[in-house]
Formats: structure tokens, C-alpha cells, sequence
């Protein structure tokens, strides 16, 4: 079974303030999918980012980088200088490739980031 | 582009009752798949359509069905609603081929069951 863990339920940064929320996932699948969502209060979730179990080059995307470890299954997600705008709940999920499509994904509990002035 | 759109957003049943939610995709988008998200339990999978066939079911009881029309539009209906129901209730859309497209989240219809 497939199994997400983000063991920070809550942080609590300073605007300006590096952050970064931890993944740790597990799967018996060699092929297999990991995606970081934001779910700000409006209730939707928000796609970020998408990694295949292939392609463990790590990434910069603005304010964000992610940070993909198979030796350590981990997946961790940073917001370098945070601003009011990036509190919200965010989800690590990870796709179960064997149903054939990345539709069912597994989700972690959350990590509830609050940013303040 | 028009996002994933549920209707309606707000929602209160009695327990007995059963309950209707709406889901239109993403323009192009061919797979519809549905979520419950509760504090307890917190976001898990319902059920997948794609071209108006079910392809994928979470561990969910008989009382949550849905459909996928041939415009990709779907509906999730509960029947014989029980307390535990109450929750947020979200849909996503994507492509829905081989690729692993990334889901798109609608912004979920929040149902409350008294």
C-alpha cells in the first residue's frame, strides 16, 4: 500500500523567512508519480509541481524549489523568502501508476503554513 | 481557460436524504475524478470516469455513485446520507490519457449533514 507522510502538521514563518515542508512517501511501485498541491481557504487545490520517479533532478521555480531523494523516498518542498500570500495548507501527494492513469493519488495529512507580517 | 467548476458550492442535508454535486471540467479534459476531503480522514479518493466509463474506485460504500456525460460533465450522487457525509467534496479534471497529466481541482462543494 501506498503510504505519504508530512509530519509537520503546522509552521509558523515571518514574512522573508526561508521555509521548508517535508514528504516522505512509500511505494512498492518502480514508476511512480509525486506532486506537491496548495490549498489556500478558497478550498481548491492548487497543482505546483509534478516529478517522476525517473527524474531526480531537483528544481527552482521562482520563490520555489523542490528537493526529490529516492535513496531517502523524501520529496521536500521550499518557499525561500515567504510572503503573506503563501499561507495555506499544503499536500504532497503521490499517483498509483498501476491503475493506469495519476488520477488516484494518495495524499499526505497536510502542513498548515502560516506566514505573518 | 475556464477552470474546473462545481455547483453548488454550499450545501445542507438531512441524514436519509440524498444529494446531487455537479462537476464541469476543464475545457478538453476527459477524466473527471472526485475526492473527499474531512479532518479526520483528510483527502481521499472517490472514484475516476473517463469517456462515461468508470476507470478507477476508491474504498467508498455503494451509496456514492456517479456519471460522466459524453461532454465530460459529471455528477456524484449519495444516497442515504449519514452524518459522517459532511465534508468537503472535490473534483478534478485532466486529460486523462497514458501521460499522468497533473489533476485540476474544481474549488469543491462543502456538504453538511444534520
Amino acid at each position: 500500500a501506498q503510504k505519504v507522510t508530512q509530519a509537520q502538521t503546522e509552521i509558523s514563518v515571518v514574512e522573508k523567512e526561508d521555509v521548508t515542508l517535508d514528504c516522505v512517501y512509500e511505494t512498492r511501485d518502480t514508476t511512480y508519480y509525486l506532486f506537491w498541491y496548495k490549498q489556500p481557504p478558497s478550498g481548491e487545490l492548487v497543482f505546483l509541481i509534478r516529478r517522476n520517479s525517473f527524474d531526480e533532478q531537483n528544481e527552482i521555480s521562482g520563490r520555489y524549489s523542490w528537493n526529490f531523494q529516492k535513496s531517502t523516498s523524501s520529496f521536500n518542498f521550499t518557499i525561500t523568502a515567504s510572503q503573506v500570500v503563501d499561507s495555506a495548507v499544503y499536500f504532497c501527494a503521490l499517483s498509483d501508476v498501476n491503475t493506469g492513469t495519476a488520477s488516484k493519488l494518495t495524499f499526505g495529512t497536510g502542513t498548515r503554513l502560516q506566514v505573518t507580517l | 481557460k475556464a477552470g474546473v467548476t462545481q455547483t453548488p458550492r454550499y450545501l445542507i442535508k438531512t441524514r436519509g436524504q440524498q444529494v446531487t454535486l455537479s462537476c464541469s471540467p476543464i475545457s478538453g479534459h476527459r477524466s473527471v475524478s472526485w475526492y473527499q476531503q474531512t479532518p479526520g480522514q483528510g483527502l481521499q479518493f472517490l472514484f475516476e470516469y473517463f469517456s462515461e466509463t468508470q476507470r478507477n474506485k476508491g474504498n467508498f460504500p455503494g451509496r456514492f455513485s456517479g456519471r460522466q456525460f459524453s461532454n465530460s460533465r459529471s455528477e456524484m450522487n449519495v444516497s442515504t446520507l449519514e452524518l459522517g457525509d459532511s465534508a468537503l467534496y472535490l473534483c478534478a479534471s485532466s486529460f486523462g490519457g497514458t501521460e499522468n497529466s497533473p489533476l485540476h481541482f474544481g474549488n469543491g462543494t462543502r456538504l453538511t449533514v444534520t
